[in-house]
């Protein structure tokens, strides 16, 4: 069982930079890392995935290391409105259509 | 838009009796989820379906079955809902790529139940 380790919980302030590092240690050869935005009450919401090195769309850039061991969602110039719950997920082999959620960090964006 | 849609988005019901919430999708993909999500934790997988495969998580309680009668279609249902199935139950879907591995998981707005 491919399991991930985040932070619980980071604070920061508006027009920061965030970063929010995921350990993934079992990853497996063929696992793509995903992550995901939660908001109160509503269903997760997909932000990024990559499979090795740097990944950039408009809301995001993941950074992952040559080992893949672990991966790094980078959050550019964050807003209140980026007061969320981010997960970052790995498959679960040899079934890559499982997924287990980790605990996820909790990001509290200050004014 | 294609989307995940799941009704209702709120559900009360009495202990014990059943209930059945309902997921659709027009992303016709091949694989979809349940999770169930407690107040302050992380999803939880519950169960999903490979196409018409059913695959069901070893801790999943049997008092949680499901249905998959079409692509676009499923269900959950709780035969016996008790005061611990409280939580927000999160339909999801996503579309296995050629090689075996998958694309991102697309989620519902959740439907929240409330066991009386």
């Amino acid at each position: 069982l491919a399991k991930t380790t985040q932070p619980i919980s980071m604070d920061s302030y508006e027009g920061q930079e965030v970063n929010i590092t995921c350990s993934h240690n079992n990853i497996a050869t063929n696992d793509y890392i995903t992550w995901y935005q939660q908001f109160p009450s509503q269903g997760p919401r997909f932000i990024i995935q990559g499979y090795k090195t740097k990944v950039t769309n408009e809301v995001a850039s993941l950074f992952i290391p040559a080992d893949r061991k672990s991966s790094t969602l980078s959050l550019p110039r964050v807003s209140l409105s980026d007061t969320a719950v981010y997960y970052c997920l790995v498959g679960d082999p040899p079934d890559f259509n499982k997924f287990y959620f980790g605990s996820g960090t909790k990001l509290n964006v200050k004014p | 838009d294609a989307m995940v849609i799941q009704n209702p988005r709120y559900q009360v019901t009495q202990f014990g009796k059943p209930v059945t919430l309902s997921c659709s999708q027009t992303l016709n993909h091949n694989v979809m989820y349940w999770y169930q999500q407690k107040s302050s934790q992380a999803p939880k997988l519950l169960f999903h379906y490979y196409d018409k495969d059913f695959n069901n998580e070893a801790d999943t309680p049997d008092n949680f079955q499901s249905r998959r009668p079409n692509t676009s279609f499923c269900f959950l249902d709780i035969r016996s809902p008790g005061l611990g199935d409280a939580a927000m139950y999160l339909c999801a879907t996503s579309r296995t790529r050629s090689d075996g591995s998958y694309n991102e998981q697309f989620f519902g707005p959740g439907t929240r139940l409330t066991v009386l």
